[in-house]
């Protein structure tokens, strides 16, 4: 079993829709939680992190955190087409981060 | 700040061939890590350094592969001899370290093919 698990996609969703993207990790210990975007040929950036159960927003992004269910979610409300991109969910233990492959997502005029 | 900054961007070499890969995290970061991304395994952690000490080298694949940081400002991934199995993109990323800031800060990649 890997350590992070995301679907890989393509998630396919039209403009001005709600995307939703998945990810279960394996150490229940876990504290710290990321997701990060990737555009097509370029490094990771960090776009949300989330430490504690519940949700947490910023500007259209929510990050949900299930901690019981080790399960992280990361909601983009309106989706634009500048939000196609791989989302990596990451998952801190000490200094490191194991991040998962990836969910690709387009969004679709 | 300049951010985080990689050389070179890309690199065709043979099989065979020694590899170097370079990278300068952003002044102040205590923290720096090599990843390498693949289609079939995504992005994976292969070494980390905490003010230039090596504290966990576990996701190094095989003694091929030697990383170096011989001060604050610079560090190297070396790959003797190159094999085509290790074509992929290499990140290097820093982090400040601050107990409250967890974001790590991604360089541009080298993207590495070797023939």
């Amino acid at each position: 079993q890997k350590e992070v698990e995301q679907n890989s996609g393509p998630l396919s969703v039209p403009e001005g829709a709600i995307a939703s993207l998945n990810c279960t990790y394996s150490d229940r210990g876990s504290q710290s939680f990321f997701w990060y975007r990737q555009y097509s040929g370029k490094s990771p950036e960090l776009i949300m992190s989330i430490y504690s159960n519940g949700d947490k927003e910023d500007g259209r992004f929510t990050a949900q955190l299930n901690k019981a269910s080790q399960y992280v979610s990361l909601l983009i409300r309106d989706s634009q087409p500048s939000d196609s991109a791989t989302y990596l969910c990451a998952v801190r233990g000490g200094n490191k981060l194991t991040f998962g492959t990836g969910t690709q997502l387009k969004v679709e005029l | 700040d300049a951010g985080v900054i990689q050389s070179p961007r890309h690199e065709v070499t043979e099989m065979g061939q020694e590899v170097t890969l370079r990278c300068k995290p952003i002044s102040g970061h205590d923290y720096l890590f090599w990843y390498r991304q693949t289609m079939m395994r995504g992005l994976e952690l292969l070494i980390y350094f905490n003010n230039n000490v090596p504290i966990d080298d576990s996701g190094m694949p095989e003694d091929r592969f030697s990383a170096k940081m011989p001060n604050a400002s610079f560090s190297t991934l070396k790959i003797q001899p190159s094999e085509p199995r290790d074509s992929a993109v290499y990140f290097c990323a820093s982090n400040p370290g601050l107990a409250g800031i967890r974001e790590q800060f991604f360089g541009p990649g080298t993207r590495l093919t070797v023939l």
